[in-house]
């Protein structure tokens, strides 16, 4: 049973709009969530966690989690041509340790249009 | 900003061969991972490693692999045999109580 699902995409929007990324997740118990973007052939680079319930904004970025419908977004305001990368969804188990390791999706291929 | 950084970038070794990848995390962090991702896969957690000894790992964490901290610094991931399915990028990451994973650049390892 896959634990976090990604559509894969690709996700194409124009240069300017918002684009909006999409995962959920299995494990009911599931209390941290991370978004990464990873460019090809490099490592994932964190863009945002969050933690409760809500939207989290930081600077173009929007994390949104709502754990009763099990699902976590991404909102991308003003997309660039830079923003053009694999987005990671990412989720920690409960918090029975602090090592607990973070499982990801497969990814969703984002692509920005000049 | 303080950073994770992985030897080499590219590793290519023949089957067979044992290979050591390694890793120094970030200084104030207590817990160490390696991931592994096959070209247009997915990125696979292989074993986490707190307080000296493995927390957890994965099916895919098997006899041939091994990870150690020998000092204060290093982590490192030894492949004792190699098989062509191992070609893949392996990434290091580690991280501070309940906080985000950081990564390393990864290594690319190559099995001829």
């Amino acid at each position: 049973q896959k634990e976090v699902e990604q559509n894969s995409g690709p996700l194409s929007v124009p240069e300017g709009a918002i684009a909006s990324l999409n995962c959920t997740y299995s494990d009911r118990g599931s209390q941290s969530f991370f978004w990464y973007r990873q460019y090809s052939g490099k490592s994932p680079e964190l863009i945002m966690s969050i933690y409760s319930n809500g939207d989290k904004e930081d600077g173009r970025f929007t994390a949104q989690l709502n754990k009763a419908s099990q699902y976590v977004s991404l909102l991308i305001r003003d997309s660039q041509p830079s923003d053009s990368a694999t987005y990671l969804c990412a989720g920690r188990p409960r918090n029975s340790g602090g090592y607990q390791k973070v499982t990801f999706g497969t990814g969703t291929k984002l692509q920005v249009i000049p | 900003e303080p950073e994770v950084t992985q030897t080499p970038s590219h590793q290519v070794t023949q089957m067979g061969q044992e290979v050591i990848l390694r890793c120094v995390p970030i200084s104030n962090h207590l817990y160490f991972y390696w991931y592994r991702q096959i070209l247009g896969q997915k990125v696979e957690f292989l074993v986490s490693f707190y307080n000296n000894e493995i927390s957890e790992k994965s099916e895919i964490f098997d006899d041939q692999f091994s990870v150690e901290r020998p000092d204060g610094s290093n982590f490192t991931l030894k492949i004792r045999s190699t098989k062509l399915e191992d070609s893949a990028m392996y990434f290091c990451a580690s991280g501070a109580d309940y906080s985000p994973l950081h990564f390393g650049n990864g290594t690319r390892l190559t099995v001829t």
